[in-house]
């Protein structure tokens, strides 16, 4: 059965913190990485990973996916409040000539000033 | 704009009694997905279609219908909801997931079944 783990499930940081989120996954054909931001309401695209060792940056928001250790990590630098919010890492796998999605339970963020 | 649309948003029901989510996107995508999101439980895929007549289960599909009759609609059904399908669903589209580097989720459908 294909799975995904996140952690840490919940993170309390102060304004100005880098932070370290993880994601490990186990799938029979992988295909690749999503990561999405979901404040309260649905979930929006942050990075899709496919080949390791390359750095996927978007702002303060980096990410990187090691294909061999089957893990994938998104740094958020000089944290803001903004940045509040459950971090949801996604396998796209196939299977049967389809594309399934996997998600993850989610790391909970919360910056606080 | 391109959006997905799902109808109705908020919806209150009783046990057994038959009710459709729409789920509408304008972007001609061929990839469209329902999601089941749950405290503790993250998203999970109830369904997926790669493309009109071609519809696949998810991680969760037990309880639930789906069906692509034109590319731009894929509704959900359930056809006898019992209490533990309360949950918030999510529609997403996109041309595949892998393929393009965005899957564009719908505002959410909030399901209670008493």
């Amino acid at each position: 059965e294909d799975k995904v783990v996140q952690s840490p499930l919940s993170l309390v940081v102060h304004e100005g913190d880098t932070v370290t989120l993880n994601c490990s996954y186990e799938v029979t054909n992988f295909r690749s990485l999503l990561w999405y931001k979901q404040e309260k309401k649905a979930p929006t695209f942050l990075f899709m990973l496919t080949s390791s060792g390359i750095e996927k940056k978007s702002g303060r928001l980096s990410s990187i996916l090691d294909k061999k250790e089957l893990f994938s990590i998104l740094n958020i630098t000089a944290t803001q409040t903004g940045d509040s919010a459950v971090y949801l890492c996604a396998v796209v796998s196939i299977e049967g000539g389809s594309e399934k999605l996997v998600f993850g339970k989610g790391t909970k963020l919360t910056v606080n000033p | 704009e391109a959006q997905v649309t799902q109808n109705p948003r908020y919806l209150i029901t009783v046990t057994g009694k038959k009710l459709t989510v729409t789920c509408s996107q304008n972007m001609n995508h061929e990839y469209m997905s329902w999601y089941r999101q749950d405290p503790g439980l993250g998203l999970r895929q109830i369904y997926y279609s790669m493309n009109v007549e071609v519809t696949d289960k998810g991680d969760v599909p037990e309880g639930y219908k789906v069906s692509r009759k034109e590319k731009r609609n894929f509704p959900l059904i359930l056809e006898s909801p019992s209490p533990n399908q309360t949950s918030l669903y999510f529609c997403a589209s996109s041309l595949w997931p892998s393929v393009t580097d965005t899957q564009y989720f719908g505002p959410g459908t909030r399901l209670t079944v008493l």
